[in-house]
């Protein structure tokens, strides 16, 4: 069974930093690229970053970028997400989600998201 | 960025209709387009992936249509358990973009 689980939410002050984690299981994680998706308060869903298998290329939206950092670790089967200078408009549920799946270096070309963790909550606010 | 635009926002429909709902994106995107439900508390689901293909184990009363600019998720028979907001996202450009989502309720 795939299993998703975020960890390290919380209650941060603006301009502070937090760091997210995600534990993967029941699949292969290297083989997988990973993404963040946040969802604030009452609202939709934003897609904010995506990391590809070897951890090499980043992809960030326009709300992050500059701020936030996605990283990996195959042996730890963990995903990363460093957030820097918070803000109050950064308050969200974040999930991590399973990519596109690649082998022997060749990706499907489908990046939705097949798996979900629970998600983990940061409040930004003072 | 690609826009993308559920209608209606809110559906108020009763258990055993069958439901429409529509999602447009501000360019074509090809089939890239997926399709989630969500319920309150809880992660998304996927449904639907490459505008029309259903999502192994989701029940086949699902079903996705459409490819360019114009997509549909249709219901054929509402369930007590359908009753959710669905988003769809298009993937077909970075950065990946989700609709503001359409909540199904009881009538």
């Amino acid at each position: 069974e795939v299993r998703l689980v975020e960890s390290g939410g919380g209650l941060i002050q603006p301009g502070g930093s937090l760091r997210l984690s995600c534990a993967a299981s029941g699949f292969t994680f290297s083989n997988y690229e990973m993404n963040w998706v946040r969802q604030a308060p009452g609202k939709g869903l934003e897609w904010i970053s995506n990391v590809s298998i070897s951890g090499i290329s980043t992809y960030y939206g326009e709300s992050v970028k500059g701020r936030f950092t996605i990283s990996r670790d195959n042996a730890k089967n963990s995903l990363y997400l460093q957030m820097n200078s918070l803000r109050v408009e950064d308050t969200a549920v974040y999930y991590c989600a399973t990519g596109r799946s690649c082998i022997n270096g060749l990706c499907h070309d489908d990046n939705y998201f097949t798996h979900w963790g629970q998600g983990t909550l940061v409040i930004v606010s003072s | 960025d690609i826009q993308m635009t559920q209608s209606p926002s809110t559906l108020s429909a009763n258990v055993g209709d069958k439901v429409t709902l529509t999602c447009r994106a501000s360019q074509s995107i090809r089939s890239w387009l997926a399709w989630y439900q969500q319920k309150p508390g809880k992660a998304p689901h996927l449904l639907i992936y490459k505008a029309s293909n259903l999502e192994s184990g989701v029940p086949s009363r699902f079903s996705g249509s459409g490819s360019g600019t114009e997509f549909t998720l249709t219901i054929a028979s509402l369930q007590p358990d359908d009753f959710a907001t669905y988003y769809c996202q298009q993937y077909n450009t970075y950065p990946w973009t989700f609709g503001q989502g359409t909540k199904v309720e009881v009538k």
